[in-house]
């Protein structure tokens, strides 16, 4: 039972445009949720988070909205630069804090 | 670099000898998350460690594997009698601790081949 799911295996954007990567989570108890990036061959690198007392964060061209009704939440990058071309992993922690539960990830393309 | 060392950076064995995973925290980071991320999977937690203890194991196959995070020295993720499903990459990420909420710094990450 996969609890937190990103759907898109992938998606690619024209550069300068918005960049929308969905996540759907299951668990009601998650009330922390972050956004991790990844380049090849590298670990994963914190990118954004957002508690559940809110609906929206934001940091620079990065912004994520969360739905707690519809246990949704998505990222939004704009405007989208060729070097944000990587695998974006959505993450959740709920009370077992410590332990984050990711989704398989969605691979981003920027086209210049 | 303070950043999460991993060590190896890829390692080989032949089915039926032992791995040995080592992970290097941010400089007074005093938690330790390891993760496994099969092929076109994402990343799936293994166990959680504070010095010298197992917080949360839950994610851990049940034999051949175990971790240690001890007072003094980098944490170990050992795979005993490796088999082929264990090829995967492994993650090792750190964090303070200090709130309940923590950002994970990462690690580059141990490539495993089971040959």
């Amino acid at each position: 039972d996969q609890q937190v799911k990103q759907n898109s295996p992938s998606l690619s954007v024209q550069e300068g445009r918005i960049s929308i990567l969905n996540c759907d989570y299951t668990n009601s108890m998650f009330d922390y949720f972050l956004w991790y990036k990844k380049y090849p061959a590298e670990g994963p690198t914190f990118l954004i988070s957002i508690s559940s007392i809110k609906d929206k964060n934001e940091d620079g061209r990065f912004t994520v909205f969360l739905n707690k009704s519809a246990k949704h939440l998505s990222l939004h990058i704009v405007p989208s630069q060729p070097g944000d071309s990587a695998v974006y992993f959505c993450a959740a922690e709920g009370t077992n804090a410590g332990k984050s539960t990711f989704g398989d990830g969605t691979t981003l393309t920027v086209k210049p | 670099n303070a950043g999460v060392m991993q060590n190896p950076r890829h390692l080989v064995r032949r089915r039926g000898q032992e791995a040995r995973l080592r992970c290097s925290p941010v400089k007074g980071h005093s938690h330790v998350y390891w993760y496994r991320q099969l092929p076109e999977e994402g990343l799936k937690f293994m166990v959680y460690l504070q010095k010298e203890n197992i917080i949360d194991e839950s994610g851990m196959p049940k034999e051949r594997f175990s971790a240690e995070f001890p007072k003094e020295g980098p944490s170990i993720l050992r795979i005993q009698q490796v088999v082929r499903g264990d090829s995967a990459a492994y993650f090792c990420a750190s964090s303070t601790g200090t709130s309940f909420y923590n950002e994970q710094f990462f690690g580059p990450g141990t490539r495993l081949t089971v040959l």
